[in-house]
């Protein structure tokens, strides 16, 4: 079984409200990552946990706020997004973070912000 | 850091026919080189990949091929059927962090 599940599958916000993306995989996977996909565009990475631990923030912005409570949740904290935030949410999980592992997607999460 | 360039951007197929996707990548260390295909409203779905130790890999239908030394793999997709229609993306690894480099993705389109 190779499934990353996310919540909430849609998600509409206000530019002055807070809300969370979650992430969960039980395949035992101690690496878990967080990209952003704009339509027609490839993901591009934002951040990495690995071992439950921040190895890599790609200069997002402190309006995301990334969470590893555990070595099967991720979650994604937002606050005070903009318009240009709305994009599709990705989660993925490897074995670990190191070369040669796969990544595997959940559905994601399409964010809207008004 | 890596660069990911992919061929072609959209790619319209007869049924049956085959379909090639080619990509070229920069940084010579970079060592695992994934395919994902992506369906409207989904998330990136893994179908085949390859490590640098190999130089062609084959699941079915699908084949990825990599020559290191010119720095470029490729897919190729044999017989192409209806629902092969998505976005596909090549990626490399960049770094022991787990960093995947995206190409910017091929819409294939089968045509029946």
């Amino acid at each position: 079984d190779t499934e990353v599940t996310q919540t909430p599958k849609h998600l509409v916000m206000g530019m002055t409200n807070k809300k969370s993306l979650k992430c969960e995989q039980h395949m035992g996977h101690r690496a878990m990552y967080w990209y952003k996909q704009k339509a027609k565009k490839p993901p591009e990475l934002m951040f990495v946990y690995s071992y439950e631990k921040l190895s890599i923030n790609e200069s997002v912005p402190s309006r995301f706020s990334p969470e590893c409570p555990n070595s099967s949740l991720l979650n994604l904290h937002l606050h005070a997004l903009q318009p240009e935030d709305s994009a599709l949410y990705l989660c993925a999980s490897s074995q670990v973070a190191g070369s040669q592992e796969t990544q595997y997607f959940g559905p994601g999460t399409r964010l809207l912000v008004l | 850091g890596e660069n990911v360039e992919q061929h072609p951007s959209t790619l319209s197929v007869q049924e049956g026919d085959s379909a090639v996707i080619k990509c070229t990548y920069s940084d010579s260390a970079s060592n695992y080189f994934p395919w994902y295909k992506q369906e409207l409203g989904k998330g990136p779905q893994l179908i085949i990949d390859i490590r640098s130790n190999v130089g062609e890999k084959k699941d079915q239908r699908i084949a990825v091929t990599l020559n290191k030394t010119a720095k470029h793999f490729s897919l190729h997709i044999t017989e192409t059927q209806p629902e092969d229609s998505a976005v596909y993306f090549c990626a490399a690894l960049q770094n022991s962090w787990g960093k995947l480099q995206f190409g910017a993705g091929t819409q294939v389109v089968v045509t029946p």
